[in-house]
């Protein structure tokens, strides 16, 4: 089966401006994370999505952090104003419902100077 | 809140030996406990997926165990090879799905 698609691979942006991710999960599954990886730490969770529907978007940044899931299968992430600390690489990962492991994308590595 | 943590942060072995990684977590209820492997510059990759009721899983050469009234799970290498080198990510469900990682151990094999 394919696996979690995501891009771009790389992004440099000026702080201050903005950016957007996407993220194309395995087919079939019904529930799409997306988690910031900041370099030398674990990946933190963002947003959880369910379908169509959030489950858990707690930590994320909600005055410059933006996600959604079109039509349950697609989802982009963005960022706007961009900070120096949102430097990170940014990882979507899918699932089926219950007692399956995280399938991860490849991620996208952003830099903010 | 939960937090997970791992020992070492890094290690390096020479090709051939047994190795074990440590993680743990503060809190004990949990749903499921998995490691994931990361290679440079890559998404991670699933490794062993451990239920709160199980006490261990197997694959291949590696061997994840799970004490979860003492919140903590290793995961035995065995004859360790240059290609196992990378970081290994071990992660808690607390139930929700959503997973909280520990900042992984760096693993260095030497040929």
């Amino acid at each position: 089966e394919a696996g979690v698609a995501q891009s771009p691979r790389y992004k440099i942006i000026e702080k201050r401006q903005s950016v957007a991710f996407w993220c194309n999960p395995i087919s079939g599954h019904a529930t799409l994370y997306w988690y910031q990886q900041i370099l030398g730490q674990g990946p933190k969770l963002l947003i959880q999505f369910q379908n169509n529907g959030v489950v858990d978007d707690s930590q994320l940044p909600k005055d410059r952090f933006s996600a959604e899931r079109l039509k349950g299968v697609d989802s982009t992430l963005k960022i706007q104003p961009a900070k120096l600390e949102d430097s990170a690489v940014y990882l979507c990962a899918s699932s089926k419902p219950q007692d399956s492991p995280l399938h991860f994308g490849n991620g996208t590595r952003l830099t903010v100077t | 809140k939960q937090e997970v943590t791992q020992i070492p942060a890094a290690l390096s072995v020479p090709e051939g030996e047994n190795l074990v990684l440590n993680c743990s977590f503060t809190d004990s209820a949990i749903y499921n406990l998995q490691w994931f492997r990361q290679d440079p510059g890559k998404g991670l990759t699933s490794l062993l997926l451990i239920q709160s009721s199980q006490r261990e899983q197997t694959s291949g050469r590696l061997n994840a165990s799970l004490d979860k009234s003492s919140g903590r799970s290793t995961l035995y290498i065995a004859a360790s090879q240059p290609g196992d080198s990378a970081t290994y990510l071990c992660a808690v469900d607390t139930g929700r799905r959503a997973l909280t990682f520990g900042s992984g151990t760096r693993l260095q094999v030497q040929p």
